[in-house]
């Protein structure tokens, strides 16, 4: 079974700073991955989706960006971080149609 | 309309009742159907998948109703660790792999 590992579980950090979220899967090969957000008492929000090594989709406009260096890792950056970037990231993936998340990001912009 | 619609709700039910939620979507040409729980400040897990012949996990129940668009999830003899926001997801809408999740029904199972 895949297991996705995500890191760190909690961050605060100020308006401006850049941002680094980093997701590994584990058990599986070529999944689609995906980074969604989830503001606090909202439902996800789908940001990127890759379904391979360099091929990222984004789905909204946003000061957000993903990489996918490697087969099983999945990567969410900011250059600039907004206070409205703060919420909960979650990486998943997929091989077929059932997702699996990761444990999560919580992030806190101020 | 949203692609897939949910009662917010919360449903707030005491132990050993029996709950229900439906989910509806827009999209006739979608494929597969989920029912996935996350509890406060957690990740979203699969809770079960939701075949047109309907499928039974335990006191859990789901079925599927193409003609109305429609998924339900029934929880018998409730317990209180039932506890959790259920997110409906659908996907395979048009060739594509991308899941749509709901926003959620809220339940909060009482003694």
């Amino acid at each position: 079974s895949q297991t996705i590992h995500q890191w760190p579980a909690t961050l605060v950090q100020p308006v401006g700073s850049p941002l680094s979220l980093e997701c590994t899967v584990e058990g599986t090969s070529n999944p689609n991955l995906y980074w969604y957000r989830q503001a606090a008492g909202r439902g996800l929000q789908l940001l990127f989706y890759s379904v391979g090594i360099g091929q990222i989709s984004s789905e909204v406009p946003q000061n957000l960006s993903a990489s996918r260096p490697q087969d099983r890792q999945f990567i969410l950056s900011s250059k600039k971080l907004l206070l409205s970037d703060s919420g909960f990231y979650l990486c998943a993936a997929s091989r077929g149609n059932e997702q699996f998340f990761g444990p999560g990001t919580r992030l806190t912009v101020l | 309309r949203k692609e897939v619609e949910q009662d917010p709700g919360p449903f707030n039910v005491p132990e050993g009742a029996t709950v229900a939620f439906n989910c509806t979507y827009s999209n006739s040409a979608s494929q597969s159907f989920f029912w996935y729980r996350q509890d406060c400040r957690k990740e979203p897990k699969l809770l079960m998948s939701v075949y047109s012949s309907g499928n039974e996990d335990g006191r859990f129940t789901a079925q599927l109703n193409r003609a109305s668009q429609y998924i339900s999830l029934l929880i018998r003899d409730s317990k209180l660790s039932d506890s959790a926001t259920y997110l409906c997801v659908v996907t395979g809408s048009g060739g594509s792999y991308i899941p749509t999740f709901g926003r959620g029904t809220s339940l909060i199972v009482h003694p």
